[in-house]
């Protein structure tokens, strides 16, 4: 089974930097994403990561550490449309389903 | 447009009744889902499909049942054996089981009363 942690609300202010973290236990990891979810809306993909490192796309940001378990969203010049739910995701190859298991995800306020 | 379509978006349900929620996608995806999600939450899988006329149990299949006649469809029936069901049902696609991108549908509001 899979184990995957992130805080449930952060606040932050607009135009700043928040870092939303997320750490995962599994057994057969096979990759890591960020989703985007404005409430009563269906998930939007932002980011994939599966090998160690940052990955750059625009305002946001993506790290992992496999070694560590552990994946961050940066999210820079945040402005207030980003106030949503970010869902971390892990993938297990194990039993060959692929599928990914989502966390709780965290809350994102950003206030004027 | 290409894109998986959930309907209805809005469903109630009384106690005791069967609903089934339509989940129909035109991308030529081998693999669907079905995820739950209740206010707060994350999602939780509820069955899934990789190949047309096969489907698997999920985390919380129980009080739940699909089919997978079709490669374009998936519905989903929550039963009466299902008993607190009000939640936000996701249904999402990929090309094949293997694949990175995930596509979701808009989602279904189901309510008790």
């Amino acid at each position: 089974g899979q184990n995957i942690d992130q805080p449930t609300e952060m606040t932050a202010t607009e135009g700043a930097i928040v870092q939303i973290n997320c750490t995962y236990q599994t057994s057969g990891f096979n990759g890591l994403f960020w989703y985007q979810q404005h409430a009563g809306e269906a998930p939007t993909f932002l980011s994939y990561n599966v090998l160690d490192g940052l990955e750059e796309k625009g305002r946001f940001s993506s790290f992992l550490s496999r070694s560590k378990g552990y994946s961050y969203l940066l999210l820079k010049e945040l402005q207030m449309k980003d106030s949503a739910s970010y869902l971390c995701a892990v993938r297990d190859e194990a039993g060959g389903s692929y599928i990914p298991t989502f966390g709780r995800g965290t809350s994102l306020i950003v206030h004027p | 447009d290409g894109g998986i379509t959930q309907s209805p978006k809005y469903l109630f349900r009384k106690e005791g009744q069967n609903v089934t929620l339509s989940c129909e996608q035109n991308l030529n995806h081998d693999a669907m889902y079905w995820y739950r999600q209740d206010p707060g939450q994350g999602l939780r899988l509820i069955y899934y499909s990789q190949i047309v006329n096969d489907f698997q149990k999920g985390d919380i299949a129980e009080g739940y049942s699909v089919s997978r006649e079709k490669k374009e469809s998936f519905p989903l029936t929550v039963t009466s054996a299902q008993k607190n069901p009000t939640a936000f049902y996701l249904c999402a696609s990929k090309m094949d089981p293997t694949g990175n991108t995930i596509y979701f549908g808009e989602g279904s509001w189901l309510t008790v009363v």
